[in-house]
């Protein structure tokens, strides 16, 4: 079982939807949960960066952790096209970030 | 966020030949940089980890002679790679940060590596 499971998608939405992405992990010890967005053949760009459970917002992004369930989602209201990119959840405890595999979102206008 | 960058972007060179990828921070101090891999429509792996001043930390099949790290400054990181083989064609991505527990990752723009 992989540490870290994330749907590859491609998840296709209209342009304006909501849009949940989600990831669940095995490992307790996980306590900074992050999200990256990533174009193609660009670096990974922090997103929302969280510790331990809740919600936190910044603009259109809400990102959620509850650690009881060990599922965290990203929530993108009002999507763009130009949303449209590979969305990596990321997380670790006191050691290296794991990664899950990305979710490849394509938002049309 | 804080500034990563990584040159090249792009590199093509022909097999046999060694590539170096410079990793910098730009407006911070790097105590700690990660090197990854990935394949198209894969996510990222890690090759190895690198703490300024001491020899680099590989993980499990990464070769250590063929991914030279360098890590001479808190600013600066590079990787190289020796003998390039056709296999050795990826992305490489460089991260840096300082590694308190609870420090953020900022990743560099990426390296796409093309070896005839």
């Amino acid at each position: 079982q992989k540490e870290v499971e994330q749907d590859p998608g491609p998840l296709s939405v209209p342009e304006g939807a909501i849009v949940s992405l989600n990831c669940t992990y095995s490992n307790s010890a996980f306590q900074y949960f992050m999200w990256y967005r990533q174009y193609s053949r660009k670096g990974p760009e922090l997103l929302m960066y969280t510790y331990s459970s809740g919600n936190k917002e910044d603009g259109r992004f809400t990102a959620q952790v509850d650690k009881s369930s060990k599922y965290i989602s990203l929530f993108i209201r009002d999507s763009q096209p130009s949303d449209s990119a590979t969305y990596l959840c990321a997380m670790r405890g006191f050691q290296k970030l794991v990664f899950g595999t990305g979710t490849r979102l394509l938002v049309s206008p | 966020g804080a500034v990563v960058s990584q040159h090249p972007s792009w590199v093509i060179c022909k097999s046999g030949t060694s590539v170096k990828i410079e990793c910098r921070s730009l407006d911070f101090q790097a105590t700690t940089m990660f090197w990854y891999r990935q394949f198209p429509k894969q996510s990222l792996m890690l090759m190895a980890t690198s703490n300024e001043g001491s020899k680099a930390t590989y993980e499990q099949g990464v070769e250590k002679d063929k991914f030279l790290i360098n890590h001479a400054s808190l600013t600066l990181s590079t990787l190289t790679v020796t003998s390039a083989h056709p296999e050795d064609s990826s992305f490489y991505i460089c991260s840096a940060g300082n590694m308190g527990a609870n420090e953020k990752l900022f990743f560099g723009s990426g390296t796409q590596l093309s070896v005839l």
